[in-house]
């Protein structure tokens, strides 16, 4: 019972390096999104998807990009990586495409990304 | 926008006391309301939630009711364990059900 497993659990990188944080869920959810908490602020929506071929931004979405060709992986994407991208950053699911803010996210366990 | 608001912590009680962290919400028409919780080296996950106005969420002990009138959700438990020692998080979501928005966290520490 995988769940939602994103990779790399821990990553530092230097300013201007890119890298993808993966996000995989076995368990046939539509919706899947990113977020990232920072201390203090709790957690922060920063793109979503309901669906294969659909993504949206949430509330912080400037120097990340997604994609979703398939149901299962959600990539969350830096092209240049910047100090304040240093992080915690969480994918979580949902069963429901639409509406799915009002059911169950699971959550994975967390990528902690130093950007120097 | 919507926005939530939470106590700051740590929270620090010895096992068996109450439990009360306050929680408060600002949002345009009728969010639903959660709270999760998020162990040591762990994801979030969903602890308890509520619907509409007056619903009662309760879970493993802790109980929260939404009340539309001072727009708070705040969270109890009668027995606090160690085992709850943990960060929650309020949140709620919006109108269209494709976004949560989350409270600020606040630590509890449970002694022995």
């Amino acid at each position: 019972n995988a769940g939602v497993t994103q990779t790399p659990k821990f990553q530092v990188l230097k300013t201007g390096q890119s890298m993808t944080l993966q996000c995989a869920q076995d368990m046939n959810h539509e919706y899947m999104s990113w977020y990232r908490q920072d201390p203090g602020m709790g957690l922060r929506l920063i793109h979503y998807s309901v669906g294969a071929g659909i993504t949206d931004q949430g509330e912080v979405p400037n120097g990340y990009n997604v994609s979703r060709s398939t149901t299962e992986d959600f990539p969350l994407r830096l092209l240049s990586a910047a100090p304040s991208q240093t992080s915690v950053y969480f994918c979580a699911s949902s069963y429901e495409g639409q509406g799915a803010g009002n059911r169950e996210l699971f959550f994975g366990e967390g990528s902690r990304l130093t950007v120097l | 926008g919507n926005s939530v608001t939470q106590m700051e912590g740590p929270v620090t009680l010895s096992e068996e006391a109450f439990l009360t962290i306050n929680c408060t919400y600002t949002a345009t028409g009728y969010p639903s309301l959660f709270w999760y919780v998020q162990y040591p080296g762990e994801g979030l996950q969903l602890l308890l939630k509520a619907t509409k106005a007056d619903d009662k969420g309760s879970n493993k002990g802790f109980e929260a009711t939404y009340r539309k009138e001072t727009t708070s959700f705040h969270l109890e438990k009668g027995s606090v364990q160690v085992s709850d020692s943990a960060v929650y998080f309020c949140a709620l979501s919006n109108n269209a059900g494709n976004m949560l928005t989350f409270g600020g966290g606040t630590r509890l520490m449970v002694k022995p």
